[in-house]
């Protein structure tokens, strides 16, 4: 079966950094994927880990454990526009055709 | 590139009939097409895998006639919603992997598609 936990909100100030944890009971595991998603509209690739460690790219950061089931998206220096939802996804394996399973979001609202 | 469409982005229609939702991939060619389903404050939830040349395997729960899938082609996926009813209105999205992506075998998501029944 599939268990993906994350924050349902959040809220955080301008030019803050934010961390949104996610935390995964998973049949298998094929990677770790982040995904924004504003209201109305497909969501968007953030990040992937597939390793253990933390991923960089800009103002966002990933971090994997595998041995813990747990990973954290780091938005840093944060701007009014990153209000959104965020996803968090484990990859199933070859078998279930690599399909992602999501988690139900973390609402993040970015104040002034 | 890998750029995905969907056809409508929008759809009223009414109880009973069926509605039809083209998936496309434009610039490269999906070996497996997803389809989720996404209800108001919830997360996408998957319906169905499916690849092109076969059968979809549809997730549990998901009533396979009544949500036809067809992958004919590398680029194209249509997911069917026959005698739709209210409780179907949600927004549809698609996302489709090339599967050459060795590193992330990363999936393209369409910009989905809003289906209202009355």
């Amino acid at each position: 079966g599939q268990n993906i936990d994350q924050p349902t909100e959040m809220t955080a100030t301008e030019g803050a950094i934010v961390q949104i944890n996610c935390t995964y009971q998973t049949s298998g595991f094929n990677g770790l994927f982040w995904y924004q998603q504003h209201a109305g509209e497909a969501p968007t690739f953030l990040s992937y880990n597939v390793l253990d460690g933390l991923e960089e790219k800009g103002r966002f950061s990933s971090f994997l454990s595998r041995s813990k089931g747990y990973s954290y998206l780091l938005l840093k220096e944060l701007q009014m526009k990153d209000s959104a939802s965020y996803l968090c996804a484990v990859r199933a394996g070859r078998g279930s055709g690599y399909a992602l399973n999501f988690g139900k979001g973390t609402s993040l609202l970015v104040t002034p | 590139g890998a750029v995905v469409s969907q056809h409508p982005s929008w759809v009223i229609c009414k109880s009973g009939t069926s509605v039809k939702i083209e998936c496309r991939s434009l610039d490269f060619q999906a070996t497996t097409m997803f389809w989720y389903r996404q209800f108001p404050k919830q997360s996408l939830m998957l319906m169905a895998t499916s690849n092109e040349g076969s059968k979809a395997t549809y997730e549990q729960g998901v009533e396979k006639d009544k949500f036809l899938i067809n992958h004919a082609s590398l680029t194209l996926s249509t997911l069917t919603v026959t005698s739709a009813h209210p409780e179907d209105s949600s927004f549809y999205i698609c996302s489709a992997s090339g599967g050459w992506d060795t590193e992330g075998l990363e999936q393209y998501f369409g910009p989905g598609t809003r289906l209202t029944v009355t």
